[in-house]
Parts: structure tokens; sequence; C-alpha cells
């Protein structure tokens, strides 16, 4: 298996745009997370899916925020409108749900996001 | 999940032991201690969990204190490679399923 797979790896964009951040997740696994790692509050889980089905999107920042998983291999988080304050390291994982999983979470490379 | 603290950072030398301490006063008896590691620019990476007993696998041991409030990630030579960020959670299992909270973690650097 290739792992978690994020793209892009890089994104630079200007404020306002729209940015879509994309996830596959590892094949079989039926937990999906997003997180957001900066400097000043560390890595921030911002939503999880199991099953597909968003479970918990209290980390989600704003309405700008959006997030969905149309199916079991393939996520994406969307910001819109973009702002300079966005800026980060978006990290994408996902997980087995049985029991307690020999391997945790297996995290993608994360996609770094610019918004200048 | 049940706060853990850890120091901000540590020193190691290349092919001797490191140690990384974890307190975790408030753990109940159903939490799991997770250790990961994030290498700069990577996401975390698993390396190692256990409830009460000590744990070893290729990568690390894990020591565990009988009263279980707190534990050591042992790496027996560490390496360049090693330099990361090193971050220990306790989570619970059997409650369903639990989400991993992360701290700020330990800053262990490697040197030659």
């Amino acid at each position: 298996d290739a792992g978690v797979i994020q793209s892009p790896r890089h994104e630079v964009t200007e404020m306002g745009q729209e940015v879509t951040l994309r996830c596959k997740p590892i094949s079989g696994h039926d937990y999906l997370f997003w997180y957001r790692q900066t400097m000043m509050r560390g890595l921030e889980l911002l939503i999880y899916f199991n099953n597909n089905v968003p479970i918990d999107d209290s980390g989600m920042p704003e309405d700008r925020f959006s997030a969905k998983m149309p199916n079991a291999s393939f996520s994406t988080l969307k910001i819109q409108p973009s702002e300079p304050r966005d800026s980060a390291v978006y990290f994408c994982a996902s997980s087995l749900s049985s029991g307690v999983s020999a391997y945790g979470y297996t995290f993608g490379s994360g996609t770094r996001l610019t918004v200048v | 999940d049940a706060k853990t603290t850890q120091p901000p950072s540590m020193d190691c030398a290349e092919g001797r032991a490191a140690n990384l301490p974890c307190n975790h006063s408030t753990i109940s008896g159903n939490e799991y201690v997770y250790w990961y590691r994030q290498i700069h620019s990577q996401g975390p990476q698993y390396i190692i969990h256990g409830l009460k007993n000590n744990e070893t696998n290729e990568m690390a041991s894990l020591i565990i204190t009988e009263d279980r409030k707190s534990s050591t990630l042992i790496l027996p030579h560490a390496t360049l490679r090693d330099t990361a960020v090193y971050y220990c959670i306790v989570r619970a299992m059997n409650t369903g399923f639990q989400k991993l909270v992360f701290g700020t973690g330990t800053r262990l650097l490697v040197s030659p």
C-alpha cells in the first residue's frame, strides 16, 4: 500500500481564493482525519469521518472550512475564501476502528498551504 | 483524554540510548499510552503503545510504571535520523472510538 496520499504537497494562493486539499486514505481504513499544524497551535484535529460520515467537526475553525468524503477512497478539505491566517501544514490520516489498532493512525505527508 | 506532560526538549549523543519521559498522573484504567514522532516536514509516525506491561518493537521500548502515572520511551541506540518531536498521548480504547489529541511533545536532538 502506498500509504495515505495527499495532494498537492505545496499550495500558494492569494487571499480570497478557494483552496481544495485532497486525501486518499489507506484502503480498508474506515476512519479519516484532517489535522492542521502551525507553530503557534501545534497539531489540531479539524474533523474526522467514520465510514464516509462526518462524526466530529468541532475543530473546524469557521464556516470558511468544509470537508467532504464522497467515498471510502477520497476526501477533500476546502477553504473558501482563504485568508493568510489559514497558512499551515494540513495533514490527513486514516485508521482502522477495530479495537486497539496495532499501528494507530497513518498520516500522509501533508499539504503546506501558504495564503498571501 | 488524560493530560500528559513532557519536557520540551532533550539532547542525546548518537549511539547512546535516548530516554524520553512522560507524566500522565491522571490516566484512567482503560487508557493506553501511545507514542508518535514527527520528523521535520513529515507527518507524525506511530512508534509504540501499551496499557500496563512494558512493550518492545523494532523501533523502541516503552516502560510504564506500576502505578501507570508515568512512562518512558527508550530508543536504545539513537541515530541522527531519530531527531524529531516525540509525542506521548493517552487514549481510551474501550469506550468507543477516541480521537488522538497531540500535545506539544519533546523535541529530541541527536548529535554526532
